[in-house]
């Protein structure tokens, strides 16, 4: 078990709604990365915290938004849900920013739906 | 173009096997190349990285990287069907600031049967 937590595990939520998924990194990690993964595809980076700071963003619109705690629990926002926004969302902790050698362990995923 | 190609397959293959799962990359600036196994419902889990060039084996997987031709594999000697999983390859650049972010292959989904 990699100790990193994600809630809920399933959502379903309206076109042009707004969602809020949550993170819960492995204790003393203060780098928080989300992932987009659709179903057949790979995971995409959407953005990386550090430090409670962005560190980073992927090719996603700004309706995509996040928070991190000093508590090491963190948040993904999105806004006006489309369609395609459809997908397993996964957070993934690692110990410190920037380091390439700096492994990330994911969580199991929260899988949004958008009817 | 993608900047990472992977054959999503599915694969089957016989318990016993060996199985050779590939990525091919197109940006020179990847550096850092790693592999994930992901089961059903669950998350991606880090199985090998590498930075370099060649071979790098750990019990019964083995991770090659040949950056001249932007391709990279992974052996699974003595396949088992606790192996069943889809592999994702992902890369990274080599930051000198934050932002360690993994590009991933679409994954391969593999089956190993008894």
């Amino acid at each position: 078990e990699t100790g990193v937590t994600q809630s809920p595990t399933h959502l379903i939520k309206t076109r042009g709604q707004q969602v809020t998924l949550r993170c819960s990194s492995q204790s003393g990690h203060n780098t928080v990365s989300w992932y987009q993964q659709a179903l057949g595809q790979g995971p995409q980076f959407i953005f990386q915290y550090y430090r409670e700071e962005e560190n980073g963003r992927g090719n996603f619109p700004p309706r995509f938004s996040g928070l991190q705690f000093p508590n090491y629990s963190s948040e993904l926002n999105v806004n006006a849900l489309e369609l395609d926004d459809s997908a397993l969302y996964l957070c993934a902790s690692s110990l410190d920013g920037g380091g390439v050698t700096d492994t990330q362990y994911f969580g199991p995923g929260t899988r949004l739906t958008v009817l | 173009q993608k900047e990472v190609e992977q054959d999503p397959g599915p694969l089957s293959v016989p318990e016993g096997a060996i199985v050779s799962l590939n990525c091919t990359y197109s940006n020179s600036a990847f550096q850092y190349f790693m592999w994930y196994r992901q089961y059903s419902r669950k998350g991606p889990e880090l199985l090998m990285y590498t930075y370099s060039s060649g071979n790098k084996e750990d019990g019964r997987f083995t991770a090659q990287v040949d950056k001249s031709s932007k391709y990279i594999s992974l052996f699974i000697r003595d396949s088992q069907p606790s192996d069943s999983a889809t592999y994702l390859c992902a890369m990274s650049p080599i930051l000198t600031g934050g932002g360690n972010k993994l590009t991933f292959g679409t994954g391969t989904q593999l089956k190993v049967e008894l």
